[in-house]
């Protein structure tokens, strides 16, 4: 099982709806968590990073369950300017999902 | 300069040559890693560095060599280039190693092709 598993997607949603990501880690010692952003193929940057049990930041919630070992990503009120693949990555490992893809259209 | 630089932005090797990603910061951060994109997939951390003079091995190291003689560069050599490493290559650092809540800041990347 690989350490990271995302929904690779893609996930196509219209201008303004609501779309969830979720993400998935198998190592129950995991404590470090971050969502990062990428823009086709360019250098991923740091979207937020998931705390205890969840962090919002405008638009943008991430929450982390341990019990069930998974991390999600809540985009509200889409926008164009958020097609982009999502990262999950367990920061402390070093250790990147392979991305979900997010294509917001008008 | 401002945060990370990568050298060079893209290039096109023939198998069997010897070729040296080149990453320099000027944050003054510790930590500096190098991991590879290949299509689709995510990245995988090559080799990184927790303080100047000190490296180590992540999850695919074969056939790459790192080293960290200062704390603002930190360059990877393929020895002897295959095609398998073609793969756009990103250099990342922080300001520490091993902590839960350090950010790691990326350069550009390199795309690299093997043929």
């Amino acid at each position: 099982r690989k350490e990271v598993e995302q929904d690779p997607g893609p996930f196509n949603v219209p201008e303004g709806a609501t779309v969830a990501f979720n993400c998935t880690y198998s190592n129950s010692a995991s404590q470090s968590f971050f969502w990062y952003r990428q823009d086709c193929r360019k250098e991923p940057k740091l979207l937020m990073s998931v705390y205890s049990s969840g962090n919002e930041d405008g638009r943008f919630t991430a929450q982390l369950n341990r019990a069930s070992q998974y991390i999600s990503l809540l985009i509200r009120d889409s926008k164009l300017s958020d097609s982009a693949t999502y990262l999950c990555v367990l920061l402390y490992e070093s250790t990147f999902g392979d991305g979900t893809t997010l294509t917001v259209k008008p | 300069i401002a945060g990370i630089t990568q050298a060079p932005t893209s290039q096109i090797l023939a198998a069997g040559r010897r070729m040296t990603l080149r990453c320099t910061q000027d944050m003054r951060h510790n930590a500096m890693y190098w991991y590879r994109q290949d299509l689709g997939l995510g990245l995988r951390l090559i080799h990184y560095s927790n303080t100047a003079g000190t490296t180590g091995k992540g999850e695919v190291p074969d056939g790459y060599s790192v080293s960290r003689a200062n704390t603002d560069d930190f360059p990877l050599t393929l020895a002897s280039a295959v095609p398998s490493q073609t793969s756009v290559y990103f250099c990342a650092s922080s300001a520490e190693a091993g902590g839960l809540y350090n950010e790691q800041f990326f350069g550009p990347g390199t795309r690299l092709t093997v043929l």
